[in-house]
C-alpha cells in the first residue's frame, strides 16, 4: 500500500457524459500527479499540482481539468467522454521541495470504461 | 520534450537467471530515473531509482546503472523469481521548480519461467 487512496476503483459511462475522479495523496505529500495509462499509448502524465497550484501539464486534452483543494486532495473532472478515453487513470503523489526531485508514489488507480 | 525508448518489449527468462532492461532518453537535462514494476491490473509500484550524480545503485538483487554520456540506464535483475514476472516500467524526469513530471518508457513484460 502507497499510502495514496483514489476513488472509485472502477467506472463505467457513457459516450458524452462527465466524471470526476478522487485522489488523496499520503500524509505529508504537497504535489499531486496524474497519468492515464492506455494500451496503445502506455504510462502518459497528464497534469501535476503542487500546493493548491498547477504546476506541470502534460498532453492533457481540453475536455479533461483537475484541481487540488486546500486539503491537498485533488479531483480529475473528464467530459463529453469518448471511447478512446477508457483508461486506467492514476493519481501520484510526492514531497517536493525548491525543485528538487522525489519519489512518486502511485495509488491503485480508476478505471475508467466508456461504452 | 523528453523521449524514453525502453527494450525489449518481452524478455522470458529461465528461473535463477538474469534479466536486463535497457532505456535511453533523449534529453540531457534529465537527472531522476526511477524503475516501476506494475503486475497486471495493479499500481505502478516504485522499485529503485538513481539521480545523475550516480552511476551505479544496488538493493539486494535489483541494480540500476546510468550512463549519463550515452544517455542510457539499465535494469539488472539477478537470481530471477517467479514473482518477478510483471511489467517495468523505466521513466525519466527533469528537475524543475515548476515540476518534475515522469516520461516512461514503453514498459517490458518479463516472464519468469519455473
Amino acid at each position: 500500500d502507497s499510502g495514496v487512496t483514489q476513488t472509485p476503483k472502477h467506472l463505467i459511462t457513457a459516450t458524452g457524459q462527465r466524471v470526476t475522479l478522487r485522489c488523496s495523496p499520503r500524509s505529508g505529500d504537497l504535489s499531486v500527479y496524474w497519468y492515464q495509462q492506455s494500451l496503445d499509448q502506455g504510462l502518459q502524465f497528464l497534469i501535476q499540482y503542487y500546493n493548491g497550484e498547477e504546476r506541470a501539464k502534460g498532453n492533457i486534452l481540453e475536455r479533461f481539468s483537475a484541481q487540488q483543494f486546500p486539503d491537498l486532495h485533488s479531483e480529475l473532472n473528464l467530459s463529453s467522454l469518448e471511447l478512446g478515453d477508457s483508461a486506467l487513470y492514476f493519481c501520484a503523489s510526492s514531497v517536493q521541495f525548491q525543485g528538487s526531485v522525489y519519489e512518486q508514489y502511485f495509488g491503485p488507480g480508476t478505471r475508467l470504461t466508456v461504452t | 520534450g523528453e523521449n524514453v525508448e525502453q527494450h525489449p518489449s518481452t524478455l522470458s527468462v529461465q528461473e535463477g537467471d538474469s534479466a536486463v532492461i535497457k532505456c535511453t532518453y533523449s534529453d540531457s537535462a534529465s537527472n531522476y530515473f526511477p524503475w516501476y514494476k506494475q503486475e497486471l491490473g495493479k499500481r505502478p509500484q516504485l522499485i529503485i531509482d538513481i539521480r545523475s550524480n550516480v552511476g551505479e545503485k544496488k538493493d539486494q538483487r535489483i541494480a540500476v546503472t546510468l550512463n549519463k554520456t550515452a544517455k542510457h540506464f539499465s535494469l539488472h535483475i539477478t537470481e530471477t523469481q517467479p514473482e518477478d514476472s510483471a511489467v517495468y516500467f523505466c521513466a525519466a524526469s527533469i528537475r524543475k521548480a515548476a515540476g518534475n513530471k515522469l516520461t516512461f518508457g514503453g514498459g517490458t513484460r518479463v516472464l519468469v519461467k519455473p
